[in-house]
């Protein structure tokens, strides 16, 4: 089946510097990712589509100037923390769609946790 | 932003009993499709129901869609102590089904 990897699955940083996650649609093409923050205990909050070739579009109260989207390819999504702090501390997860698949599943990648330190 | 809440918030039972759990949403919908997570990992997703559609089956899973009430529920039946994770339920709204919005979700405890 349909499978998106996230990389790095944890990551620890110190305060001020960028961290960088990434979303890879692994055996089919994805236009469109999405982009969730995780807080422990809590549901998932959506942040941003990531559109492949555009600008991504940021839910309302997200930074976006904090978190960098980039959609390169039809394969790869990012996520850049920026002068990132320990509130940022948080699991981020991102979904990808198989548009040429069947159905209307949407895949989810197994998450990556940062802690800023 | 989320979409609505969740009931109950946790939930604790035996091996072999039935799970239920609730959800509700404020805006329209497409669909609407339950999610499991385990412990600080990925999602699983779980059954989608269109918002035609008022009762679909999958194993041991059954969802039910009352779109006049906005609520949704998910039944485990004759739980097993591997099903405990939480439960999440999504909707997707008119704009396609990509987009999905997340209930608080249900943490389910299922003891043997």
């Amino acid at each position: 089946g349909a499978v998106v990897s996230q990389h790095p699955s944890r990551v620890i940083c110190k305060s001020g510097t960028s961290v960088k996650i990434e979303c890879r649609s692994l055996d089919f093409q994805a236009t469109t990712m999405f982009w969730y923050r995780q807080f422990p205990k809590q549901s998932l909050m959506l942040m941003a589509t990531s559109n492949e070739g555009s600008k991504a579009t940021y839910e309302q109260g997200v930074e976006k100037d904090k978190f960098l989207i980039n959609h390169a390819s039809l394969t790869l999504s990012t996520l850049t923390v920026t002068s990132a702090h320990p509130e940022d501390s948080s699991f981020y997860i991102c979904s990808a769609r198989d548009v040429a698949g069947p159905g209307n599943t949407i895949y989810f990648g197994e998450g990556s946790w940062l802690t800023v330190v | 932003s989320q979409q609505g809440e969740e009931d109950p918030q946790a939930l604790s039972i035996q091996e072999g009993e039935n799970a239920t759990m609730n959800c509700s949403y404020k805006t329209s919908i497409n669909n609407l499709q339950w999610y499991r997570q385990n412990s600080g990992r990925g999602l699983v997703h779980l059954i989608l129901i269109r918002s035609n559609e008022r009762e679909k089956h999958s194993g041991r899973l059954r969802v039910t869609l009352d779109t006049s009430k906005k609520s949704s529920s998910l039944l485990i039946t004759a739980s097993r102590a591997a099903d405990t994770a939480s439960y999440f339920c999504a909707t997707g709204g008119s704009g396609g089904y990509n987009k999905l919005i997340f209930g608080a979700g249900t943490r389910l405890a299922v003891h043997p």
